[in-house]
């Protein structure tokens, strides 16, 4: 099974700041087509996780510019730029490159 | 508007059987793989299955695999995750998820199933 490893930040982070989640995966995320299947989800509290980007780095609809996804084949960045209060939450990397898909442990945001 | 709602969580003796339903509005259901994913009390996000459009790929995790089975109905617009011989490590909230192609697009509410005697 593919193990997605997600950093921590150093929380709370000043609001107007930016923050970068960090994801490792234990194997390359990169499919023949060239695509890097890689997702990353928003879940604040006491609501379902929110998609936010896909393919590494396509946003998906509705998501806010601030929000930017990069990476390589096996390491993984989310970048908030001017972080708001409603950023707050946890943040979760999906890979969906093969079954079983996995998901990070997670990464907390505050913001002060 | 795209929905998903959950039914039919509660409480269960562990060994014994639950089926969840996920009813699909606002878009054409039988275009789109589903999804179930769990969280347990205060942890993290765990995939459970998936099914392809026309139920052609069924997926399992490990941890359910030979006791949970995801089905739909196209004509329903419903999904379903049906649980047996549950354990105390199944007690969850239970999330289904539409994906197109490779993601997870939209989220149901979730269903809370607790397991415990």
């Amino acid at each position: 099974d593919i193990v997605m490893t997600q950093g921590v930040l150093p929380n709370p982070v000043p609001s107007g700041e930016s923050a970068s989640i960090t994801c490792r995966s234990s194997k390359s995320l990169v499919y023949k087509d060239g695509k890097t299947y890689l997702n990353w989800f928003l879940q604040r509290p006491g609501q379902s996780p929110q998609l936010l980007t896909y393919w590494m780095s396509t946003r998906a609809s509705g998501v806010s510019d601030r929000f930017s996804g990069s990476g390589s084949g096996t390491y993984f960045t989310l970048k908030i730029s001017r972080v708001r209060a409603e950023d707050a939450g946890v943040y979760y990397c999906q890979q969906v490159r093969e079954y079983p898909l996995t998901f990070g442990s997670g990464t907390k945001l505050e913001i002060k | 508007e795209v929905q998903l709602v959950e039914s039919g969580g509660g409480l269960v003796q562990p060994g014994r059987s639950l089926k969840l339903s996920c009813l699909a509005s606002g878009f054409t259901f039988s275009n789109y793989g589903m999804n179930w994913i769990r969280q347990a009390p205060g942890k993290g996000l765990e995939w459970v299955a998936s099914i392809s459009s026309s139920s052609s790929y069924i997926y399992y995790a490990d941890t359910v695999k030979g006791r949970f089975t995801i089905s739909r109905d196209n004509a329903k617009n419903t999904l379903y995750l049906q649980m047996t011989s549950l354990r105390s490590e199944d007690t969850a909230l239970y999330y289904c998820a539409r994906q197109w192609r490779s993601h997870f697009d939209y989220w149901g509410q979730g269903v809370m199933v607790t397991v415990s005697s």
